[in-house]
């Protein structure tokens, strides 16, 4: 497809289990984003990729988050031993390495901790 | 540091309706600015931008004018549509030197807009 992808669309999973959300982002899009959207607020950033280098992981709220990239494409974020205040519609983006240049966004995974 | 703050929601109108979504935004340096906007179901996509102080963006319809000495981005329509109902973002981009983020944003929470015929 020509969009950035994610899956699973939706994830329950219960409290203290480990996740992993996957992005394939637009071919070609060598910077990737994450950000996370709890209910009613805005987005919240995560970490950016350039390429499979992350130079920004400023976002993440804890050590239980991280995430990598591989072959300049799919990304993983993955969350250790889940709370339920992780509940959140993570979104990855990607983009050209250009200033201004628009970032293009998946549907989402959203994630319940139960 | 920067942030977005933009008008509450939801926002409901009737098919014709102008309309207006404010936005102001506080910002280190020379950002540039956005209007993104998520239809039901669908992925959030840029609606249009403006670079530097004074430009304009459009599209759809749509159009939002950059302005430094308000630092606002107020989002307007004419006449919306049943089909411009979606949720409505107000971003920055941090215009920092070569090595920074490029293209992160700073997003405000989102306005929900409902237009009924």
């Amino acid at each position: 497809g020509a969009g950035v992808s994610q899956s699973p669309s939706n994830k329950v999973t219960e409290k203290g289990k480990d996740v992993e959300l996957r992005c394939d982002p637009i071919s070609g899009h060598t910077a990737l984003y994450w950000y996370r959207q709890r209910l009613g607020q805005g987005l919240e950033f995560l970490i950016y990729f350039q390429g499979n280098s992350a130079p920004d992981k400023s976002g993440l709220p804890s050590d239980r988050f991280s995430a990598e990239r591989t072959g300049e494409s799919v990304s993983t974020l993955t969350i250790q031993r889940t709370q339920q205040e992780d509940s959140a519609v993570y979104l990855c983006a990607s983009s050209l390495p250009l200033n201004n240049s628009p970032l293009h966004f998946g549907n989402g995974t959203r994630l319940t901790v139960t | 540091g920067n942030s977005v703050t933009q008008m509450e929601g939801p926002v409901t109108l009737s098919e014709e309706a102008f309309l207006t979504i404010n936005c102001t935004y506080t910002a280190t340096g020379y950002p540039s600015l956005f209007w993104y906007v998520q239809y039901p179901g669908e992925g959030l996509q840029l609606l249009l931008k403006a670079t530097k102080a004074d430009d304009k963006g459009s599209n759809k319809g749509f159009e939002a004018t950059y302005r430094k000495e308000t630092t606002s981005f107020h989002l307007e329509k004419g006449s919306v549509q049943v089909s411009d109902s979606a949720v409505y973002f107000c971003a920055l981009s941090d215009q920092r030197g070569r090595g920074s983020t490029l293209g992160r944003l700073y997003f405000g929470r989102g306005t929900q807009l409902t237009v009924w015929p």
